[in-house]
């Protein structure tokens, strides 16, 4: 596609379900990243795929998170049993190698809020 | 520790002054910098890298490794600058970390 989309765009859901955040990069990038964003805690890092290599998941904050990546394209952010602190906005990036060097290209983000 | 840290959450301005975004990194290796924008209601987005030299809409940002310090400097700021901006360093291990964010209003 032209750019990274992500679905969907909001999402309320109640304290202790599960959640499933897409994300679809930018053909022929090989790199995608999941970052949270909250008020005041800036980007943070939470896992990052390259190719067919192992992912880099030491940015999810607990075992409640997971991410997987089929295909080397779309991939899925599953947070279980949903918690209150978990509210934030899930960013997806992708970009064409690997490291960063030509910058990232993100998506519009999904806004979770867990009641 | 690889860390970026901006200083300011917010920055306040008169159109027309001149403007900087502080950023400091630590990192001990040979830094690649990056300078995103956010404006209000759009996706996070490149403004700028320090391997190209470039200036973006006006704003330039020279890598300081004496310092540490990559500032995002405009000389005269415009109301359409107002945005939220981040500094990010890629550590080579293959993911930017990211500064906590500096929100510049530019004021009429």
């Amino acid at each position: 596609g032209a750019g990274v989309s992500q679905s969907p765009s909001n999402k309320v859901t109640e304290k202790g379900k599960d959640v499933e955040l897409r994300c679809d990069p930018i053909s022929g990038h090989t790199a995608l990243y999941w970052y949270r964003q909250s008020l005041g805690q800036g980007l943070e890092f939470l896992i990052y795929f390259q190719g067919n290599s192992a992912p880099d998941k030491s940015g999810l904050p607990s075992d409640r998170f997971s991410a997987e990546r089929t295909g080397g394209s779309v991939s899925t952010l599953t947070i279980q049993r949903t918690q209150q602190e978990d509210s934030a906005v899930y960013l997806c990036a992708s970009s064409l190698r690997d490291r960063g060097t030509y910058g990232y290209t993100f998506g519009s983000g999904t806004r979770l809020t867990v009641v | 520790a690889q860390r970026v840290t901006q200083p300011e959450k917010l920055l306040s301005v008169f159109k027309g002054a001149p403007v900087e975004l502080k950023c400091n990194y630590s990192y001990s290796g040979s830094p690649e910098l990056f300078w995103y924008v956010q404006y209000s209601r759009q996706r996070l987005q490149l403004l700028l890298r320090h391997i190209s030299r470039e200036s973006i809409k006006g704003f330039t940002a020279d890598l300081n490794k004496g310092e540490t310090s990559f500032h995002l400097k405009k000389p005269f700021a415009q109301e359409e600058d107002s945005a939220m901006y981040y500094c990010a360093l890629n550590n080579q291990g293959g993911k930017l970390i990211f500064g906590q964010g500096t929100e510049l209003s530019v004021k009429p």
